[in-house]
């Protein structure tokens, strides 16, 4: 099945510790997403990638960080820097990055707990 | 900067009743407008994408429309049914590449029996 998997769906550490959440997809798309998404609120960008090796902060980077070293993953590190890490986070892929129309979809989502 | 609303934040309508859900934007200028669904706990679900020299698109019960100028879509559901019941989100793409998308915060839809 073709799709985007995130793991694990539920994460919980302790204040002051970095936390990496996986994305992998398999639809062989160039462009990947990050977001958040709290209660309440729409979801807000993070990061996202284009191409492999290249990515660009999104609307609330800080506290966060990327790599991008493979076309089908796009891991995403939540650092202490982070005020408010507990949230929903989810990735998506998408193709034509560069131009208009790149349908989004979306993974299952990783809840993430800051204790 | 480009702001998404989405009014009503909850509905609750009786099975078989069409119904409409509103989105509305500010900033015209966009590339797209995606609609999407989500179950709690879940991830998101596409539902419809028009591209933005669209006026609507249609998949089996579900109708958007798109009018930029007025800076508004609508996703348009026929005889609902209890398994539509779920979060409707309206997300708009930016002007500027990378295909970014503004989400609204969602109309929370029940289809009760």
């Amino acid at each position: 099945d073709g799709g985007i998997t995130q793991s694990p769906k539920y994460l919980f550490r302790k204040e002051g510790q970095n936390v990496t959440l996986s994305c992998e997809q398999n639809l062989n798309h160039d462009a990947m997403y990050w977001y958040r998404q709290d209660p309440g609120q729409g979801l807000r960008l993070i990061y996202y990638s284009q191409i492999v090796n290249d990515f660009q902060k999104g609307d609330i980077a800080e506290g966060y960080s990327v790599s991008r070293e493979k076309k089908e993953s796009f891991p995403l590190t939540v650092t202490s820097a982070q005020k408010n890490p507990t949230a929903f986070y989810l990735c998506a892929s998408s193709t034509n990055p560069g131009l208009a129309g790149g349908e989004q979809y979306f993974g299952p989502g990783t809840r993430l707990t800051v204790t | 900067k480009q702001e998404v609303t989405q009014i009503p934040a909850a509905l609750s309508v009786p099975e078989g009743e069409n119904l409409v859900l509103n989105c509305s934007f500010t900033d015209s200028a966009i590339y797209n407008l995606q609609w999407f669904r989500q179950d709690p706990g879940k991830g998101l679900t596409s539902l419809l994408l028009i591209q933005s020299s669209q006026r609507e698109q249609t998949s089996g019960r579900l109708n958007a429309s798109l009018d930029k100028s007025s800076g508004r879509s609508t996703l348009y559901i026929a005889a609902s049914q209890p398994g539509d019941s779920a979060t409707y989100l309206c997300a708009v793409g930016r002007v500027g590449g990378g295909n970014k998308l503004t989400f609204g915060t969602g109309t929370q839809l029940k289809v009760e029996l």
